[in-house]
């Protein structure tokens, strides 16, 4: 089915270090997710943008609403090793949320 | 704001045993509820939408009679694994959403997944 392009899969970063990642699609969408989720739990929202060229921030976390609204990504300034976990961007599409694969993100001390 | 709790957290059963696990959102009505399927590694795969007081809709390749959902308020959703097999040892996770509300705003937060076992 349709899925968002999501990238890098993962990434292994020393404590400190800023991250970037994006989600990319071939079609629109109205709205950009971003979601955490740590080992064994469920996805927690992070930032949810609405409007093409959006940028929003949530403590350490920057994400951007693509101006084509084909694209996003999510910025993570000073990385401290709680941010290890999976994040996934996500679209809502038909009344159902469109997945990227998720980026597993790895937080070396 | 907008929490989703899901009851159990982790559960263990023998084979052909059927398992009911409850998704409630805490703190708001939610017109909608999905339920999703992850395994390791893997991103989250829905199986159901569920609105409240109509049937379930599944997803291709997602047996209904396997998996019965029932949303009896704007605030619980079941789902009941019936005659478990180790096949179905799996992450279930639901969300629920309050629908698109203005300017087609969208958003669905999650449970915390129910760990599954079939031995």
């Amino acid at each position: 089915g349709q899925q968002l392009n999501q990238s890098p899969q993962s990434m292994f970063i020393q404590e400190g270090e800023d991250v970037s990642m994006n989600c990319t699609s071939s079609s629109i969408f109205n709205t950009w997710l971003w979601y955490k989720q740590d080992p064994g739990e469920g996805p927690v929202l992070l930032i949810a943008l609405y409007k093409a060229g959006e940028l929003t921030s949530n403590g350490r976390l920057t994400a951007q609403f693509g101006i084509t609204r084909k694209d996003s990504f999510l910025n993570i300034s000073a990385s401290i090793p709680s941010d290890v976990g999976i994040y996934f961007c996500a679209g809502p599409r038909g009344g159902k949320l469109i997945f990227g694969q998720g980026t597993e993100l790895s937080v070396k001390p | 704001g907008a929490v989703v709790s899901q009851h159990p957290s982790w559960v263990i059963c023998k084979s052909g045993t059927s398992v009911k696990i409850e998704c409630r959102s805490l703190d708001f009505q939610a017109t909608t509820m999905f339920w999703y399927r992850q395994f390791p590694k893997q991103s989250l795969m829905l199986m159901a939408t569920s609105n409240e007081g109509s049937k379930a809709t599944y997803e291709q390749g997602v047996e209904k009679d396997k998996f019965l959902i029932n949303h009896a308020s704007l605030t619980l959703s079941t789902l009941t694994v019936t005659s478990a097999h180790p096949e179905d040892s799996s992450f279930y996770i639901c969300s629920a959403t309050t629908g698109p509300g203005l300017a087609g705003q969208e958003t669905q937060y999650f449970g915390p997944g129910t760990r599954l076992l079939v031995l």
